[in-house]
């Protein structure tokens, strides 16, 4: 399996910030990371594909970067619909792998 | 806009069946370049992949749930299912469905999920 992780586990940030995420893969998975965003209570929302590609009708201050192993979401302008726990999750393999998420949450 | 509905019983005993149904609307099924998935996320928030399967009925399941899950389809209801069996209460998690695209690598988009708690 390859396995993702993600810094930080949880972060406090305050509306207008600038977040960066951490994704890091076992192995190198060329440019196969996407990013799901999960409000409490609903289902993972895709952000990101192709490491950088905004999936349609997402906001643009959301952008990704990275390939091979190490990944970043980035968040510019941290908006208050935000705050919510963000995964990222390899294709490289068709055995899917997610990382463990990270908490955003309001300073 | 494709949406994907799950469906099922909330509530199984531990040793039973568990089966679930994912309804799609607003795609067919057989339309393409598509797998039809199941994905777990468990009581600690973490997401787990179950399996998928293609509209030809070809499937994949993920090695650690392998001995226990079916996954089928039907395309003239526009339907897939899960089957999981000789649950515990380690399979007590909320269960979504999921279309993914083969072309771009996405999996997008989800259905809402359903609870399944199992207990005696």
């Amino acid at each position: 399996d390859i396995q993702m992780t993600q810094s930080p586990s949880s972060l406090s940030a305050s509306v207008g910030d600038r977040v960066n995420i951490s994704c890091r893969a076992s192995q190198g998975i060329s440019r196969y990371l996407n990013w799901y965003q999960q409000q409490s209570g609903q289902a993972p929302k895709l952000l990101i594909y192709g490491t950088s590609n905004l999936q349609g009708g997402v906001p643009s201050r959301f952008s990704g970067s990275g390939s091979g192993t190490d990944f970043t979401l980035t968040i510019s302008n941290l908006q208050p619909e935000d705050f919510a726990t963000y995964f990222c999750q390899q294709s490289y393999s068709t055995l899917f792998t997610f990382g463990p998420g990270t908490k955003v949450d309001i300073k | 806009q494709v949406q994907l509905q799950e469906s099922g019983p909330g509530l199984v005993k531990p040793s039973q069946t568990l089966s679930l149904t994912c309804k799609v609307s607003g795609d067919s099924i057989n339309s393409g370049n598509y797998y039809w998935n199941w994905i777990r996320q468990l009581p600690g928030g973490g997401l787990e992949w179950i399996g998928y399967i293609f509209h030809s009925g070809s499937t994949n399941y993920n090695p650690s749930l392998k001995s226990r899950v079916i996954i089928s389809v039907d395309t003239s209801t526009n339907h897939f299912s899960l089957r999981l069996n000789s649950v515990t209460a380690a399979d007590t998690a909320v269960y979504f469905c999921a279309k993914y695209d083969i072309l771009t690598g996405r999996f997008d988009p989800w259905g809402q999920g359903t609870l399944v708690t199992v207990s005696s």
